[in-house]
């Protein structure tokens, strides 16, 4: 079985102070993991992906994530918080047979001036 | 390349009313899947496919119905709507590579009220 934790539902940051959305994953095969945003009343894009090879993966709106094996992290960063990231952040996870996709409950990033 | 629609994007129905969500994709992925998201639980699956003729229940398929006759449409029945089933509802799609689900393409969501 798959899961995913989130940790906070809620963060608020100042602009330009870095972001730090947590993630910690569960899988019992090498899993591919996936942080995708959500602004208001729209659908979900992709923000960036880990599937295999360098574990440090960059995407867009200068987010990037680590992947860490030892610690079953995926935490998202991004250096200077913008006030045009305030949305919602998923993680979710995709581990092999069956081949679902299984997402935290989300984390809500403010970001104020 | 419209990528992946939904119709209705709003909808009413009375408890007990049935009514199907279509959802639809041009990208000739294997796997479509149908999600309720509602505040504080994220994004829960409802059903999926691995392609056409082929569906399986996710976390929370009580109350709906999916098949898959074709490899663009996924359509999601609700057979006898509930108030505990008003939720805002997203279709999504994405190939397989090597058994694991790919980057997923989200439609842009039904919001259903049942009254």
């Amino acid at each position: 079985a798959q899961s995913v934790t989130q940790l906070g539902s809620h963060v608020s940051v100042s602009e330009g102070a870095l972001v730090l959305l947590r993630c910690n994953y569960s899988s019992s095969v090498p899993p591919y993991l996936f942080w995708y945003v959500q602004y208001p009343n729209q659908g979900l894009q992709l923000l960036l992906k880990y599937t295999t090879g360098a574990t440090l993966v960059k995407g867009i709106n200068g987010f990037e994530a680590e992947f860490k094996k030892s610690e079953t992290s995926f935490h998202l960063t991004k250096p200077s918080a913008h006030m045009s990231d305030a949305a919602e952040y998923f993680c979710a996870v995709s581990a092999g047979t069956a081949s679902k996709l299984t997402f935290g409950t989300g984390t809500r990033l403010q970001v104020t001036l | 390349n419209a990528g992946v629609t939904q119709t209705p994007k709003f909808q009413v129905l009375k408890t007990g009313q049935s009514m199907t969500l279509q959802c639809a994709q041009d990208m000739n992925h294997e796997y479509m899947s149908w999600y309720r998201q509602d505040p504080g639980m994220g994004l829960r699956l409802i059903h999926y496919s691995v392609g056409a003729g082929i569906t399986d229940q996710g976390e929370v398929p009580n109350g709906y119905n999916v098949s898959r006759s074709t490899t663009e449409d996924f359509p999601l029945r609700l057979l006898s709507a509930a108030p505990s089933q008003t939720s805002v509802y997203f279709c999504a799609s994405s190939s397989i590579a090597g058994g694991y689900t790919d980057t997923q393409y989200f439609g842009p969501g039904t919001r259903l009220t049942v009254l």
